[in-house]
């Protein structure tokens, strides 16, 4: 079955203090898998997308990578500003069509 | 401005009361999608649509409707609602499946209860 698990659930930081955030995956066939951050009261927003292992993206502080079964969302140096939850969701083909997974999420708070 | 437009963004209802939540888009999406988001599940896809007239079901039909009738519309229809739909509901488009160079663009949410 398809699956993808984000952890951990919740996460801490003070300012400054660098950390990672872990997306697993077990799916059938990887077309791509999508990084989103949600805003309390607000839907998900797009950051990432990563295609194949060894990708990486970068925007600001942070910087996706991929392998072939985990993504990793790495925080340099955080700020208050990126406390939101950030979801990870993979693409696959299924029943016909391309199919989104998302995991449930780690909610990241970050504090002065 | 491009967005997702769901109306209402609050709603309270009783079990069996007809619903409707609307949503819209201006940015000439072929592809919308409805999920919910529960705490701990993350989001599940209820129904998607790839063009006007097209839609088909996703992993958590049961209990809703849906129609596209018009590009830029896609409401979401609870015929006879029950509280364990109860949850927060996001709308969704994109050029294409919300893949690749095209990821979703969501609306910000209607939260439902159902007493």
């Amino acid at each position: 079955e398809d699956q993808v698990t984000q952890s951990p659930e919740a996460l801490r930081l003070q300012e400054g203090e660098s950390s990672s955030l872990n997306c697993s995956y077990t799916v059938s066939g990887l077309r791509g898998l999508f990084w989103y951050r949600q805003d309390p009261g607000k839907g998900p927003e797009f950051l990432f997308t990563l295609y194949s292992a060894g990708e990486e993206k970068e925007k600001e502080r942070l910087k996706a990578t991929l392998t072939k079964k985990e993504s990793f969302l790495h925080i340099t140096a955080p700020k208050p500003e990126d406390s939101a939850t950030y979801l990870c969701a993979v693409q696959t083909f299924s029943g016909g069509y391309n199919k989104l997974i998302f995991g449930a999420g780690t909610r990241l708070a970050v504090h002065p | 401005e491009a967005q997702v437009t769901q109306n209402p963004r609050y709603l309270i209802t009783v079990t069996g009361k007809k619903l409707t939540v609307t949503c819209s888009q201006n940015m000439n999406h072929e592809y919308m999608s409805w999920y919910r988001q529960d705490p701990g599940l993350g989001l599940r896809q209820i129904y998607y649509s790839m063009n006007v007239e097209v839609t088909d079901k996703g992993d958590v039909p049961e209990g809703y409707k849906v129609s596209r009738k018009e590009k830029r519309n896609f409401p979401l229809i609870l015929e006879s609602p029950s509280p364990n739909q109860t949850s927060l509901y996001f709308c969704a488009s994109s050029f294409l499946e919300g893949g690749g160079d095209s990821p979703l663009h969501f609306g910000n949410g209607t939260r439902l209860t159902v007493t």
